[in-house]
């Protein structure tokens, strides 16, 4: 049962362009979301996150969405760039754990920046 | 400050033996969580450790297991090994407070089992 949805495998923009890259989830207990970035034989790297009680969190280039009646997010990246070429999971956390450390991932949206 | 530190970074075992993989969490944080990737399920939660207990599970075997050192490091080992326990091994660190807080990934432990 997969609990965070990222049904796109991949996607491809064009460098100074939007990539918008969504996230699904269906487990209503999660309430802290997070994206992640990850190059090949490389960690996770901590991109953003959002805590349920806001609808949007910016940070630079990068900002996240989210839609808790939908159970929907998304991570917007504007402008994008070849350097964000990537795959990107999002997380997400049922706060009352007391700790984002119990994450539950997507199986990861494989995004390219093409020049 | 430093990041957080898996060793190794790639090891080969044969099945049946037993491995054990390290990971040291960035200085001051007492979470460290376990995390296995393959390219059929993803990232998947193993467990969490937190001041020396383990605070959270995930749905893996008891032939998964890990403990941590009261410096925080904490180690994880598996035992009995078995083809389809190759993966990349993640540990994530965090101060595991509350609120939340992020957690940062080690670049991991390559496990191929032979």
């Amino acid at each position: 049962d997969q609990q965070v949805k990222q049904n796109s495998p991949s996607l491809s923009v064009q460098e100074g362009r939007i990539s918008i890259l969504n996230c699904d989830y269906t487990n209503s207990m999660f309430d802290y979301f997070l994206w992640y970035k990850k190059y090949p034989a490389e960690g996770p790297t901590f991109l953003i996150s959002i805590s349920s009680i806001k609808d949007k969190n910016e940070d630079g280039r990068f900002t996240v969405f989210l839609n808790k009646s939908a159970k929907h997010l998304s991570l917007h990246i504007v402008p994008s760039q070849p350097g964000d070429s990537a795959v990107y999971f999002c997380a997400a956390s049922p706060t009352k754990t007391g700790t984002a450390s119990k994450l539950t991932f997507g199986t990861g949206t494989r995004l390219q920046v093409t020049l | 400050k430093a990041g957080v530190t898996q060793t190794p970074r790639y090891l080969i075992k044969t099945r049946g033996q037993q491995v054990t993989l390290s990971c040291s969490p960035i200085s001051g944080h007492r979470s460290v969580s376990w995390y296995q990737q393959t390219p059929g399920q993803g990232l998947q939660f193993l467990f969490e450790y937190f001041s020396e207990t383990q605070r959270n599970k995930g749905n893996f075997p008891g032939r998964f297991s890990g403990r941590q050192f009261s410096n925080s490091r904490s180690e994880m080992n598996v035992s009995t090994l078995e083809l389809g326990d190759s993966a990349l091994y993640l540990c994530a660190s965090s101060s595991g407070g509350w609120p939340n807080t992020e957690a940062f990934f080690g670049q991991g432990t390559r496990l191929t089992v032979v």
